[in-house]
């Protein structure tokens, strides 16, 4: 069975500082994706890590992925308050799109 | 283009009563997944469905089915309402080519009684 791991779950950082989410997966996996989601909203769609060594960059998030050591990170730089949400990583199970998610991570960026 | 598109957006139910909810998938996609998301926690794959025809299953038992129609919009039903069947349910579509990522409707929050 595949499980999803994040860390650390719930995170409280202030503006102007770098941190990272960890995503640990169990077993092999062709996709890895990050989601971001605002409370009572759905999931929108941020990074799609395809290959090992894959890393995607979109403003202040930069992801990356390792397949040899099953781990992806989300990388957050100078994190401002329209970061504050949960972000949670995802996993193809098989090539059909049935992902398996993490706990997600609850990110709350304070001024 | 349009988007994914869920109704309704909030239900209120009672216990063994039935739900039926339903999703519209983005243009051109072919292919609907739904999704059960508790207080909380992470969405879980609830089943797939590709052409019209189941296509995965996670582990949610029977009383959980649904259907996808030939423009590939989708239904899902719940009979027999359980308590801890309140949360959110997504529907993601995505077309069924390699390296496609799923596009995840506004959801419906369903609340049992």
């Amino acid at each position: 069975e595949l499980k999803v791991e994040q860390n650390p779950l719930f995170l409280s950082m202030q503006e102007g500082k770098n941190y990272t989410i960890y995503c640990n997966y169990s077993t092999t996996s062709d996709r890895l994706y990050w989601y971001r989601q605002d409370p009572g909203k759905s999931l929108e769609s941020l990074f799609v890590l395809l290959s090992n060594g894959a890393v995607k960059q979109e403003g202040r998030l930069m992801a990356s992925l390792d397949t040899k050591a099953r781990l992806s990170t989300l990388h957050i730089t100078a994190a401002v308050h329209d970061l504050s949400a949960t972000y949670f990583c995802a996993v193809d199970r098989a090539s059909g799109s049935r992902l398996t998610f993490g706990e997600g991570t609850q990110l709350t960026v304070n001024p | 283009e349009t988007g994914v598109t869920q109704s309704p957006t909030h239900l209120i139910k009672t216990r063994g009563q039935q739900v039926t909810l339903r999703c519209s998938s983005q243009s051109g996609h072919n292919t609907v997944s739904w999704y059960q998301q508790a207080l909380g926690q992470g969405p879980q794959f609830i089943f797939q469905y590709y052409r019209e025809e189941e296509n995965g299953r996670g582990n949610f038992p029977p009383r959980f089915s649904g259907l996808q129609f030939p423009n590939y919009s989708s239904e899902l039903n719940v009979n027999a309402l359980e308590l801890d069947d309140s949360a959110l349910y997504l529907c993601a579509s995505s077309y069924s080519g390699w390296k496609e990522t799923q596009y995840f409707g506004p959801g419906t929050r369903l609340l049992v009684l």
